[in-house]
């Protein structure tokens, strides 16, 4: 299994639309979790990191549910710029190990 | 001022070849990695230092080998190249191993093998 799972879409939405991915880990013991961005022949940035007790950056808004172990990522008011794709990142255990997720395409469209 | 920083960007090259591509950080950060993006755009880890140690070396050929000259650069080099080699290289710095750590990433090294 691997340690990190996603839908990799792709995800076609209309712009203004409210879109939201998951994630799923299988490593209870997995301590920090990430959201990454990647453009089209680009390299991943950080989006957000996700905090126990969620967190909101704008129109992104993250969270976490340790018991069903996945963490979500949520866009609101979807913008042509949104477009790219989202990545999962989790940190496993040993010594600063991070799963990436095989990512997830959002095409937002005119 | 790029804060992670590789070279080549694009690498094409003949199976057999061996081949290099540098990295550098001016962020003061503590550990650097190599990251593989396959076809399918897949990120792998492949290696990991932390001030110049190797900490993680993942099932990685040892046709690849790392070094650190000091903690602010990881090179990788390349021996004997095959086909299945083709990918896209990163390297990413991050403050220290401990924690919830941001990888900063290089803008990657495509490499394709003919």
């Amino acid at each position: 299994r691997k340690e990190v799972e996603q839908d990799p879409g792709p995800f076609n939405v209309p712009e203004g639309a409210t879109v939201a991915f998951n994630c799923t880990y299988s490593n209870s013991a997995s301590q920090s979790f990430f959201w990454y961005r990647q453009d089209c022949r680009k390299e991943p940035k950080l989006l957000m990191s996700v905090y126990s007790s969620g967190n909101e950056d704008g129109r992104f808004t993250a969270q976490l549910n340790r018991a069903s172990q996945y963490i979500s990522l949520l866009i609101r008011d979807s913008k042509l710029s949104d477009s790219a794709t989202y990545l999962c990142v989790v940190t496993g255990t040993g010594a600063n190990n991070l799963f990436f997720g095989t990512g997830t395409r959002l095409t937002v469209i005119p | 001022d790029t804060a992670v920083s590789q070279t080549p960007k694009y690498l094409v090259t003949q199976m057999g070849n061996d081949k290099s591509i540098k990295c550098e950080q001016n962020l003061g950060h503590d550990t650097m990695y190599w990251y593989k993006q396959d076809s399918k755009k897949f990120l792998k880890i492949m290696f990991s230092y932390n001030n110049k140690e190797l900490i993680i070396n993942e099932t990685v050929p040892n046709r690849f080998s790392p070094k650190s000259p000091d903690k602010a650069h990881l090179n990788l080099h390349i021996n004997s190249l095959e086909l299945g080699d083709s990918a896209v290289y990163f390297c990413a710095s991050s403050q220290s191993l401990a924690g919830a750590n941001v990888l900063t990433f290089g803008a990657g090294s495509r490499l394709t093998v003919l």
